[in-house]
């Protein structure tokens, strides 16, 4: 049982390259987030998804964009990449998305993204 | 002020002791609250969840809710070393699905 699956697991990008992380949950939730981890900071929202089709703004959204392609994988895409993107990315799903269920989130393993 | 307040710790217990983490939380409506662990180097995973008023609990470990005084706790009873991992508090305003964390504190179980 996969459950979430991120890629890539590490990644090293120079000031100004795009790049994609993908994320796919086979749990057949509804709702999708993507977190950024800093030291010191705990986790960041940075998009979620409460439902296929929808998307919305968390706590940190700028220079981000996101996708929820289809009701398993949600992408995160940085157009162009800088020095404070360099963190932990960890994306997560929900079940039904509907009270009391949200928040028992289910992580993938994270990934590790450095800007230079 | 953050919507989620924790002490980044260290907490450092003796083996068998009680650990008693707090986290408090700034926006009354919040509706659901949860405990995360998170070993180093590895992904947070839920341990518990609590909606209402008062305690839940589930083997060592219980939660504490008093929504009066915007406060959630958690009690791990008869701590173990391979409870060393920071706990990360997280809420979530029912319907909304947004779900926030608190820094988390960092638990170390002394052997």
């Amino acid at each position: 049982n996969a459950g979430v699956t991120q890629t890539p697991k590490f990644q090293v990008l120079k000031t100004g390259q795009s790049m994609t992380l993908q994320c796919a949950q086979d749990m057949n939730h509804n709702s999708m987030y993507w977190y950024r981890q800093d030291p010191g900071m705990g986790l960041r929202l940075i998009y979620y998804s409460a439902s296929e089709g929808t998307t919305d703004k968390g706590e940190v959204p700028n220079g981000y964009n996101v996708s929820r392609l289809n009701k398993r994988e949600f992408s995160l895409r940085l157009e162009s990449a800088a020095p404070s993107q360099t963190s932990v990315y960890f994306c997560a799903s929900s079940g039904t998305g509907f009270f009391p269920n949200t928040g028992e989130l289910f992580f993938g393993e994270g990934s590790r993204l450095t800007v230079l | 002020q953050k919507e989620v307040e924790q002490n980044s710790g260290p907490l450092s217990v003796p083996e068998g002791a009680i650990a008693s983490l707090n986290c408090t939380y700034s926006d009354r409506g919040s509706q659901s609250f949860f405990w995360y662990r998170q070993y180093s180097g590895k992904s947070p995973e839920l341990i518990m969840s609590i909606y209402s008023n008062g305690d839940k609990e589930d083997g060592r470990f219980t939660a504490q809710l008093n929504k009066a005084s915007q406060y959630v706790s958690l009690l791990i009873r008869d701590s173990q070393p391979s409870d060393s991992a920071t706990y990360l508090c997280a809420l979530s305003f029912g319907g909304y699905q947004k779900v926030t964390f608190g820094i988390g504190t960092k638990l170390q179980v002394i052997p």
